[in-house]
């Protein structure tokens, strides 16, 4: 079954304490990205990849980091997370060029007191 | 920098009627408009993509319409069933070479039965 899985799908933590959402796609794509969802704010995109070892921002890259070293997997990495990145947080992949048939993943959410 | 607004944000109908969800954005050079829904718990998932060239597009019992000049798009569903009741997001795809998103903040669709 084509599916993007994250993990966790929820998560408590403290600021300042290093975390890291994994992000797995089985279907072979180029492109992947993250998002994050906030009430009244719709999906913005932190940063995305177009293929193994190339990323770039998005809209709200501060405080993230990313790498992609396999085209399957692209971890969001927190080094120091802090309350206002308290939010639900979206992988997304699709096959470079097809805009249709883009999967998301079932979302992360994140809170950190 | 390319801002999409949907009106209105909660929206809650009887079942069976035929209902309307507006979708405006900002820089018409778009490249393409889509339509995602989404479930509690659940990712996105793809409803209807409106290539620029295109007017409007249909699947079902929704049609999507895309008025590029105006920075308009509307989605409409006929019909409406309870099992149609989710968050409806409309996205903007910009023309760079990343196909990068802009998403609204959505419409919450509630159909009583």
């Amino acid at each position: 079954e084509a599916q993007v899985t994250q993990n966790p799908r929820y998560l408590i933590t403290v600021t300042g304490k290093k975390l890291t959402v994994t992000c797995s796609q089985n279907m072979n794509h180029e492109y992947m990205s993250w998002y994050r969802q906030d009430p009244g704010l719709g999906l913005r995109q932190i940063y995305y990849s177009m293929n193994v070892e190339v990323t770039d921002k998005g809209d709200v890259p501060e405080g993230y980091k990313v790498s992609r070293k396999e085209k399957r997997n692209f971890p969001l990495i927190l080094e120091s997370p802090s309350p206002n990145q308290t939010s639900l947080y979206f992988c997304a992949s699709r096959a470079q060029g097809n805009l249709y048939e883009q999967y998301f993943g079932p979302g992360t959410r994140l809170t950190v007191t | 920098k390319q801002e999409v607004t949907q009106i209105p944000a909660a929206l809650s109908v009887p079942e069976g009627e035929n209902l309307v969800l507006n979708c405006s954005f900002t820089d018409s050079a778009i490249y393409n408009l889509q339509w995602f829904r989404q479930d509690p718990g659940k990712g996105l998932t793809s409803l209807l993509l409106i290539q620029s060239s295109q007017r409007e597009q249909t699947s079902g019992r929704l049609n999507a319409s895309l008025d590029k000049s105006s920075g308009r798009s509307t989605l409409y569903i006929a019909a409406s069933q309870p099992g149609d009741s989710a968050t409806y997001l409309c996205a903007a795809i910009s023309s760079g070479s990343a196909r990068q998103l802009t998403f609204g903040s959505g419409t919450q669709l509630t159909v009583l039965p």
